[in-house]
């Protein structure tokens, strides 16, 4: 049962251009959400969160939304820079027992074309 | 550089074997987490140890098992190994338990296995 989906496996996007990359969840008990970025040959860095009470967070060139009503989720990236190519993940955190745990979704790959 | 490290980089293995993968936190980070990603998968939280005491369990298999030593290192040990455990294993630490909003994990570069 996948709880956090990313339904595009891959995204091209014009240099310049607007990338929003989408991921949608099942689960309401999900409490904050965060979007990483993956390079090749490295591991995940974190971009940035959500809370659950907020819609809009805004970090630079990038903003995440979040409609809770459809459960979705979308990272924007304006401008789009060569450097943003990489592979973007979503993860949604719940509590579980003591403790909290993140739920990732399959991740996008995001090709930036100059 | 995130600070975490991961050794090997790479591990080639027959099915059946046992290997380790071992992982350094950052500095000062109480909590290790490992995560499998396979081929076009994400990533599948295996397990979490806090300050050496194991806090939460994801999809980790029987045969694999983990641990957190003194000096805050994890070794992720793996045996009887089979061809689908080929993947990435991926560890990182954070400081605390929550894992957002200042408690960010941070991942290490990874250990590709490959099981023959």
């Amino acid at each position: 049962d996948q709880q956090v989906k990313q339904n595009s496996p891959s995204l091209s996007v014009q240099e310049g251009r607007i990338s929003i990359l989408n991921c949608d969840y099942t689960n309401s008990m999900f409490d904050y959400f965060l979007w990483y970025k993956k390079y090749p040959a490295e591991g995940p860095t974190f971009l940035i969160s959500i809370s659950s009470i907020k819609d809009k967070n805004e970090d630079g060139r990038f903003t995440v939304f979040l409609n809770k009503s459809a459960k979705h989720l979308s990272l924007h990236i304006v401008p789009s820079q060569p450097g943003d190519s990489a592979v973007y993940f979503c993860a949604a955190r719940v509590r579980m027992d003591s403790n909290y745990q993140l739920i990732w979704g399959a991740g996008t790959k995001l090709i930036i074309k100059p | 550089d995130s600070g975490v490290t991961q050794t090997p980089k790479h591990l080639i293995t027959a099915t059946g074997q046992r290997v380790t993968l071992r992982c350094s936190p950052r500095s000062g980070d109480l909590s290790v987490y490992w995560y499998q990603q396979s081929l076009d998968q994400g990533l599948q939280f295996l397990i979490q140890y806090y300050n050496g005491e194991e806090r939460a369990k994801g999809n980790i298999l029987e045969r694999f098992s983990a641990q957190q030593f003194p000096d805050l290192h994890s070794e992720l040990n793996l045996s009887s190994l089979e061809l689908g455990d080929s993947a990435l294993y991926f560890c990182a630490s954070s400081v605390a338990l929550s894992g957002v909003v200042g408690d960010t994990q941070y991942f290490g570069p990874g250990t590709r296995l490959t099981v023959l």
